[in-house]
């Protein structure tokens, strides 16, 4: 079973609107990570935003933040305001403090395209 | 400013080739991992390391093997390159064992004739 699923492979917004990003995970550990990292066409992986399982907050990082619903294991991507930078790649990860591996989960990832 | 390197962006190698790929961070990390990102698939990992020597298989590391001999480098090699590794290779690095993020390499671009 995928671990972490990211359904919309192509997304599109327009300048200045608000968009979100689908991130379902699965886990039975109750003590995980879920991380977002942005992937330019450039290739570089750029770290967005962390929520913790146990946080009692969404996380937010500036124009991010992270709509975490934990009894539906999901942790969806918010962006306000889009701007024509954040086309890119979105990956959602995950790490679980159970398996003690310290590596990420990804999933396959969303292709965000801003339009003018 | 945090820094992982590659050796190289791209690189091109024929079928059967020994192949090694190098990464290098400067944070003092104690951890260090490699992924394989293919499209549709996201990244998958492939080996990572805890520390100096220290290994483990990710869950792709059939056909490769990773060295550990100082903290802050890792490489990645391939036996006997074939065309199904093809392939992004990123690298990435963290520090100890609780949600810390991982810092990410350029990648390289390799493609096997």
């Amino acid at each position: 079973a995928q671990k972490i699923t990211q359904t919309q492979p192509g997304m599109f917004v327009q300048e200045k609107e608000a968009v979100t990003l689908d991130c379902t995970y699965d886990t039975s550990d109750p003590s995980y990570g879920l991380f977002w990292y942005k992937q330019p066409s450039s290739g570089e992986m750029i770290f967005l935003i962390y929520q913790g399982s146990y946080d009692q907050q969404n996380a937010t990082e500036g124009r991010y933040s992270l709509n975490f619903q934990k009894a539906r294991k999901s942790a969806n991507l918010v962006i306000s305001a889009s701007q024509l930078g954040d086309s890119a790649m979105y990956f959602c990860a995950m790490r679980e403090r159970g398996t003690g591996r310290r590596a990420l989960t990804f999933g396959s990832g969303t292709r965000l395209q801003v339009q003018p | 400013d945090v820094k992982v390197t590659q050796s190289s962006r791209y690189l091109v190698k024929r079928t059967g080739e020994k192949v090694f790929l190098e990464c290098v961070q400067d944070m003092d990390h104690e951890n260090m991992f490699w992924y394989r990102q293919d499209p549709g698939l996201g990244l998958r990992l492939i080996y990572f390391s805890y520390d100096v020597k220290m290994k483990e298989k990710g869950d792709i590391p059939e056909g490769y093997s990773v060295s550990r001999e100082k903290k802050e480098r890792f490489s990645l090699i391939l036996e006997s390159a074939s065309t199904n590794q093809t392939s992004m290779y990123l690298c990435a690095s963290s520090r100890g064992q609780d949600y810390n993020e991982q810092f990410f390499g350029p990648g390289t671009r390799l493609t096997v004739l």
